[in-house]
């Protein structure tokens, strides 16, 4: 059973600052990874991908991975209260057609 | 512009009736899925399609029913069978579903069900 791990939340960050969402996964042949914002109400939007270990860097968002420890990060820099959202991760294994999907982690940017 | 468009975005359905979600895309993508999300559980996968006259169930798929008859097209149809429909109901596609594929997901705006 593969299983992508995320912290519920709310994350609640002061606007301004640097907010940094975590997920874990199980599955070590793992290959690709996506982050999605979803607004409450909303579908999920694709807002960042990686798939080699290092960062990724596109406008305030940069993603992390480290393979060895099975760990997808996203920091958003220079939080905005329009950042407020839940942020989905999603892994997708070699063999796999089909990404899985965490439950998300709620965050909250406060002025 | 090209994107992924799914109606309608509410929809009641009544006791013992089945009722068919749209979902149409212009991305000229192969693979078209099917997630219903319910509050604090994250997406569920009901059905998915690579390809043109072909789907295969996802985690969830008892109660629903889908075709694929056109690249462009994927329908979904809840079906009295299905007791508990009330959800937030997301199509989605890629260029490719395929093995090793990374291709990422792009969501239509969801269509909202309730039961009367």
């Amino acid at each position: 059973q593969k299983e992508v791990e995320q912290n519920s939340g709310p994350l609640s960050v002061p606007e301004g600052a640097i907010a940094s969402l975590n997920c874990t996964y199980s599955d070590r042949g793992s290959q690709s990874f996506f982050w999605y914002r979803q607004y409450s109400g909303k579908s999920p939007e694709l807002i960042m991908f990686i798939y080699s270990n290092g960062d990724k860097e596109d406008g305030r968002f940069t993603a992390q991975l480290n393979k060895a420890s099975q760990y997808v990060s996203l920091l958003i820099r220079d939080s905005q209260p329009s950042d407020s959202a839940t942020y989905l991760c999603a892994v997708k294994s070699g063999g796999s057609y089909i990404p899985t999907f965490g439950r998300g982690t709620s965050l909250i940017v406060h002025p | 512009d090209g994107g992924i468009t799914q109606s309608p975005k509410y929809l009641f359905r009544k006791e013992g009736q089945n009722v068919t979600l749209s979902c149409e895309q212009n991305l000229n993508h192969d693979a078209m899925y099917w997630y219903r999300q319910d509050p604090g559980q994250g997406l569920r996968l009901i059905y998915y399609s690579q390809i043109v006259n072909d789907f295969q169930k996802g985690d969830i798929a008892e109660g629903y029913s889908v075709s694929r008859e056109k690249k462009e097209s994927f329908p979904l149809t809840v079906t009295s069978a299905q007791k508990n429909p009330t959800a937030f109901y997301l199509c989605a596609s890629s260029m490719s579903a395929r093995t090793g594929s990374n291709q990422p997901q792009h969501f239509g705006d969801g269509t909202r069900l309730s039961i009367l």
